[in-house]
């Protein structure tokens, strides 16, 4: 059963990068595409984007500007960075497999930002 | 990009009851690419419907999804205690992907 568990700091100051990783267990990262979603507190999901294994992206035009995203199928992780935050950027940070709907999701993880 | 409409926004119904949602797309979403999850506080989303209308891995028959082009339905044919839950709608025909706000439906 593939797991999904995202890692990374839960507070990050305005202007600056957050960094979260999205760590693979009882399967491999090669193969799927792997995407990343969040939540602000009380409000719906929104797509962030997709990464192939082999680095193809695609990412939500609204967050194109300020979005990395990157694979490491040597440690069967994937990453996320999203530079010049603000506090809209505060949510909860969800990994999922999958291009396009998703069977297979991490935990989450909380990321508030606040100097 | 395709704005996803949910309503209610709230649902608060009785155990064996009949759950109606629905989700409203702002453009046509192509080969009905429209997916349910159910999301309970503190979790991830689940899928319960993809494809609109097929059920995914392990979802109890209850669940049903149905429509096409814009408008499209979860139903819930009777409640129970754990369907008491967040449902959101997502469509992957055109991207960027996007979500509905959600629908809470509440077990009175």
């Amino acid at each position: 059963q593939v797991q999904l568990q995202e890692s990374g700091p839960g507070l990050v100051k305005p202007s600056e990068t957050l960094s979260l990783t999205c760590t693979v267990s009882g399967g491999s990262i090669s193969d799927y595409y792997w995407t990343w979603i969040r939540q602000p507190p009380g409000k719906g999901l929104e797509w962030i984007g997709y990464i192939y294994y082999s680095g193809t992206t695609n990412y939500n035009p609204s967050l194109k500007s300020r979005v990395e995203m990157s694979v490491d199928t040597s440690r069967n992780h994937f990453s996320l960075k999203l530079n010049s935050v603000t506090a809209a950027d505060a949510a909860v940070y969800y990994c999922a497999r999958g291009r396009s709907w998703y069977a297979y999701w991490g935990q989450g993880t909380q990321v508030t930002v606040s100097s | 990009e395709t704005v996803l409409t949910q309503s209610p926004g709230t649902l608060s119904l009785s155990l064996g009851e009949r759950a109606t949602l629905s989700c409203r797309a702002s453009q046509s979403v192509s080969s009905s690419y429209l997916v349910w999850y159910q999301q309970k506080p503190g979790q991830a989303p689940r899928p319960l419907i993809y494809g609109a209308s097929t059920r995914a891995t392990g979802i109890p028959d209850r669940f049903s999804g149905s429509g096409s082009g814009t408008d499209f339905t979860l139903t819930i044919s009777r409640l129970e205690p754990e369907d008491s839950a967040v449902y959101h709608c997502q469509q992957y025909g055109s991207s960027p992907w996007t979500f509905g706000q959600g629908t809470k439906v509440e077990i009175k």
